[in-house]
């Protein structure tokens, strides 16, 4: 089993230019989440889903779009990336176990 | 609101020592908590997870105390190798279902030859 995984791993953007964060998972969890970790800041969830065709408001939700047309596939869209969203953004799925299983990040600089 | 404190400050041990980190917590009743260890690089990778009624969890080199009284747990690495150096995260369930989890800034620890 691949886990979770996460495409692309790096990226750099110019203000005001679109892009979306893709991740997979193959542990039929039904739950998904994004996060964000900034320094000193700690993760701080953006969107998640509990499961297939839903997707919910986290912390962090501003300038950020969800999808969750299948199960195993959570995207992430920035529809016109500001420099405040320079950084490093995390995929998770779980199924009710509670545990977290984490992707291994993509690095997003906006310049 | 929910809010959880684990020492920003790296903490720098010797190799063969007791690592303690201590995760704080405050305006919370959570039913549990749970470590995670994240190498520089990478995602968050589960440890432990004890519950409200367990006083202390063990797994190999590592124990984990959650004193609900005080809104405290203590994580605790035995024998540490510097293999241990990473940043440690404690989550916390957030309010509501689907599975939420607030997290900690976690704390960085090196452990030296």
């Amino acid at each position: 089993n691949a886990g979770v995984t996460q495409t692309p791993k790096f990226r750099v953007l110019k203000t005001g230019q679109s892009m979306t964060l893709l991740c997979a998972q193959d542990m039929n969890h039904e739950y998904m989440y994004w996060y964000r970790q900034d320094p000193g800041m700690g993760l701080r969830l953006i969107h998640y889903s509990v499961g297939e065709g839903t997707t919910a408001k986290g912390e962090v939700p501003d300038g950020y779009n969800v999808s969750r047309l299948k199960k195993q596939n959570f995207l992430l869209g920035l529809e016109s990336a500001a420099p405040s969203q320079t950084s490093v953004y995390f995929c998770a799925s779980t199924q009710t176990s509670r545990t977290q299983y984490f992707g291994p990040g993509t690095r997003l600089t906006v310049t | 609101s929910q809010k959880i404190e684990q020492n920003s400050e790296a903490l720098n041990i010797q190799e063969g020592k007791t690592a303690t980190l201590t995760c704080n917590y405050t305006n919370y009743s959570p039913a549990y908590l749970q470590w995670y260890r994240q190498d520089p690089g990478r995602g968050p990778v589960f440890l432990l997870l004890i519950r409200e009624n367990e006083k202390e969890k063990r797994k190999e080199r590592l124990k984990v105390t959650f004193d609900t009284t005080l809104k405290q747990s203590l994580f605790h690495i035995t024998a540490s190798q510097p293999a241990d150096s990473a940043t440690y995260l404690c989550a916390l369930p957030n309010t509501g279902t689907a599975s939420k989890l607030t997290f900690g800034t976690g704390t960085r620890l090196q452990v030296t030859l």
